[in-house]
Formats: C-alpha cells, structure tokens, sequence
C-alpha cells in the first residue's frame, strides 16, 4: 500500500499561471516532506522541503503548503515558467530517521506552454 | 551537475551477465545510497551506507551486491538478474543520513 500518494499523473498549465501539485500520505509518523524535481536523463534534485511543525515554506516561486488534519501537501509553482516542465515527485520521512529511508511518490509530470 | 556521477548512462546485459554499476560523488558526504525507479513506480530504496557501513538494505534479491569501498565510491555488482530488474537505478548521497540527497543521473538497465 503506498504511504505517498500523487494522484495526478500529469498536469498541463499555461505559462504565468499557478501551478498546483498534490501529494496526500498515509503515515502520521512522517514529519518531513520534500519535492524534488527531475528533469529526463537526469536524476531528481531537491526543491523544496517542510517540517510538520510548519504549514507553509516559501522559496522565490515555490510554494509548500502542509495540512496535517488532512495529511496533504500542496506545491505551488506562481508564475509558472516553460523551464518548469519536469517530474515532480513528492517524499515523505520521519525526520528522526535516517532520510535514506525517504518513501516517495510515483511523480506528476508537469507541461507548462508557452 | 549535482556531484554525483553514475556510469555508465545506459546498460543493456542478458540474465547470465555480471555486471557493476558505479557511482562516485564529489561532495565530501559521508551516506550514500542506491534507488531503483521502475516504470510507474515509486522510488525504492535499495541500499544506505553511512560512513562505508551498510546500514539498511529494503530486501533487495541476492543478484544485487552492493560494495562501499570508500565514502566517495558505491557499487552495484549486478548478477543472473532478471526481465523485471529493468530500471533506472539511481544513486544519491547526503552528507549525513539525516540531510538532503543529491541525485546521480542514473543508469538505465535494460535486461534481456
């Protein structure tokens, strides 16, 4: 049973528009999320990441959003930008573990045009 | 260009091959780790090592060996592997097991 899911396997958007992704989870152990992003032919890179004991992280365009009651995280990519265009994949730990043990979810794979 | 370096990109073998995936990262970190994505797939973990140590292994199949000889280098020794071994098998390192990865560009194993 996953304990990551991204329901959404792709999503398309217009550039300068908001871009929504969404992450739901299972554990309520987990206490530390992060997005990564992947481009093809190239391994994820770190985006962005929240602790529970937050519900909102911001960086430049990039937004985090964590609802605990619901067990959904939310990124927010505004304005959304044709570089943008990637797989985004959603990772959940317990921070009090060892973050190898990161469970991820399958990835939505984000078009924004032109 | 993350500092970590896998090779090679690409990898075609048949199921009586023995093969080695290489990973080597430039970054001064202290875990690395091995993941494998398969097609609509999460990613899975495989292997952690932390300090040259393996500290967990996800119950991976025998066919996979895993080899740390140092922290910079990592190893996937790959033998009589099978159709559904065919993957992107990604490596990545932290500079703690508690810290952020940095990914690799992956190999992707194609299995006949």
């Amino acid at each position: 049973d996953q304990q990551v899911k991204q329901n959404s396997p792709s999503l398309s958007v217009q550039e300068g528009r908001i871009s929504i992704l969404n992450c739901d989870y299972t554990n309520s152990m987990f206490d530390y999320f992060l997005w990564y992003k992947k481009y093809p032919a190239e391994g994820p890179t770190f985006l962005i990441s929240i602790s529970s004991i937050k519900d909102k992280n911001e960086d430049g365009r990039f937004t985090v959003f964590l609802n605990k009651s619901a067990k959904h995280l939310s990124l927010h990519i505004v304005p959304s930008q044709p570089g943008d265009s990637a797989v985004y994949f959603c990772a959940a730990s317990n921070y009090g573990g060892s973050q190898g043990n990161l469970i991820f979810g399958k990835g939505t794979k984000l078009s924004v045009k032109p | 260009e993350t500092g970590v370096t896998q090779t090679p990109r690409h990898l075609v073998m048949g199921m009586t091959n023995k093969k080695s995936l290489k990973c080597e990262q430039h970054l001064g970190h202290n875990a690395m780790y091995w993941y494998k994505q398969s097609a609509k797939k999460p990613l899975e973990l495989m292997f952690v090592y932390n300090f040259k140590e393996q500290t967990e292994n996800n119950s991976v199949p025998s066919r996979f060996s895993p080899e740390c000889p140092n922290s910079s280098h990592l190893f996937l020794h790959l033998h009589t592997l099978q159709p559904e071994d065919s993957a992107l098998y990604l490596c990545a390192s932290s500079p703690g097991v508690d810290e952020k990865l940095f990914f690799g560009s992956g190999t992707q194993l194609s299995v006949l």
